[in-house]
């Protein structure tokens, strides 16, 4: 199984800031897929194919990455991007998860 | 419109089966390069994929759910139920359908989720 680890656990940014969320894989995979997902909320795809944006998502959201370092990154910080973050794979089998990344609003 | 709902049981007691169903309109399952898996979460914690079955039929599962696990499809192909045996207390959970179109590969629909507590 593919463990992502995600880095930072927690953070918190200021409105206009520039965040970075990193996924690392235990081993390498083709792709990294990000999700977000509010308190009380299902999981909405953020990113797909590691650097496309899916559909109706800002574009002060990005990604990138190979093997098996990825990330994501939110040019200008806004309040409502305050959410949980999620990486991941399914280059191999079982699909899995990262371990989430809180996004707090400073 | 694509939506997904998926419905269950709220709570059910340990050692019994547990049937999800996944309610879902605006794409067919039949459809070539559609999946409709079902991912479960926690409170307070990840997500897990749990199962999928794509368009021609074929079932993945997580392994180390395998042996408990059943997701199938009805004919009509806009269902798609699990069944989860012998659940205990660590599968208490929402628990999510969600939709993966193969020619995009990410999850681009869910459904709200279905709170499932395993109590006794």
């Amino acid at each position: 199984e593919i463990v992502l680890t995600q880095s930072p656990t927690t953070t918190a940014a200021s409105p206009g800031e520039k965040v970075t969320i990193t996924c690392l894989a235990s081993s390498s995979v083709s792709n990294m897929y990000w999700y977000q997902q509010k308190s009380g909320a299902s999981p909405k795809l953020l990113i797909y194919s590691t650097s496309s944006l899916a559909s109706g998502v800002p574009d002060r959201f990005s990604g990138s990455g190979s093997g098996t370092s990825y990330s994501l990154t939110i040019n200008t910080m806004e309040a409502e991007d305050a959410a949980t973050y999620y990486c991941q794979q399914w280059s191999s089998n079982p699909l899995t998860f990262g371990s989430g990344t809180k996004l707090e609003i400073k | 419109q694509v939506t997904l709902k998926e419905s269950g049981p709220g709570m059910l007691q340990p050692s019994k089966t547990l049937s999800l169903t996944c309610s879902f309109s605006g794409f067919s399952l039949s459809t070539s390069g559609m999946v409709v898996s079902w991912i479960r979460q926690p409170s307070g914690k990840s997500l897990e994929w749990l199962a999928a079955i794509d368009w021609d039929g074929d079932k993945y599962y997580n392994p180390s759910l395998k042996s408990r696990l059943t997701v199938s499809k009805d004919t009509s192909n806009t269902q798609v139920f699990l069944k989860i045996t012998s659940v205990d207390i660590a599968d208490t959970a929402t628990y999510y359908c969600a939709r993966r179109d193969n020619n995009y590969g990410g999850f681009d629909y869910w459904g709200q989720g279905v709170m499932v507590t395993v109590s006794s």
